[in-house]
């Protein structure tokens, strides 16, 4: 069975210093990744995919099918990052499986 | 483009009772998935539809039903509610057929409170 696992619920950092937030995936097939982040007030919307492999907002996120991981990264946190952001994961025709969630926090 | 609406935006019903919710996806999409949203269980696929035919289905019991017209726009449905029916339910659509590496397009969302 397909799982996604977000291991911090809750991640504070300063502007300035870089940020990385973990996911982790279980799936049989050949996974399609994705991070979704959804900001104060706002829809859920799509940051970026693994198949795009881009940079989107500063953020990247490299798949390493070795590790079984999808994690986040910025170098240099801005206040404007704080959300809430979800690892996703396709199980099927737009079916999203999503991890729990980590809300992201940038202190000024 | 309008992006994907749901209508209403708050429900509140007593438990036993019905429900209907709808979702106009963005237009030219065709698919469109629902999802439930919970403090407790996250974000949980209920049912995806493409051209009126249901192509995947969530883990949730048969009272939560969904269908799709021919101008693409969804209704779901939950019958005899119950207290843990309550949730933000979520409405995306998707403009590719094949539904692989696709973006979804989120609506707002429906907060569905069951007293």
């Amino acid at each position: 069975a397909q799982r996604v696992t977000q291991p911090e619920k809750l991640l504070s950092v300063f502007k300035g210093a870089p940020v990385e937030l973990k996911c982790n995936y279980s799936y049989s097939g050949s996974p399609e990744l994705f991070w979704y982040v959804q900001y104060s007030r706002q829809r859920l919307q799509l940051l970026l995919r693994h198949i795009s492999r881009e940079s989107i907002k500063g953020f990247t996120a490299d798949l390493n099918k070795g590790e079984t991981s999808f994690h986040l990264k910025k170098p240099f946190a801005q206040e404007e990052d704080s959300a809430m952001y979800y690892c996703a994961l396709n199980a099927g025709a737009n079916n999203l499986f999503f991890g729990t969630g980590t809300r992201l926090t940038v202190i000024p | 483009k309008a992006g994907v609406t749901q209508t209403p935006r708050y429900l509140i019903k007593t438990r036993g009772q019905q429900v209907t919710l709808s979702c106009s996806p963005i237009s030219g999409h065709r698919s469109v998935s629902w999802y439930q949203q919970t403090p407790g269980q996250g974000l949980q696929f209920l049912f995806e539809y493409f051209s009126e035919t249901q192509r995947n289905k969530g883990n949730f019991p048969g009272r939560f039903s969904g269908r799709q017209f021919s101008n693409s726009r969804s209704e779901m449905n939950v019958s005899t509610l119950e207290l843990g029916d309550s949730a933000l339910y979520l409405c995306a659509s998707s403009g590719e057929p094949a539904g692989r590496n696709n973006e979804q397009f989120f609506g707002p969302g429906t907060r569905l409170t069951v007293l």
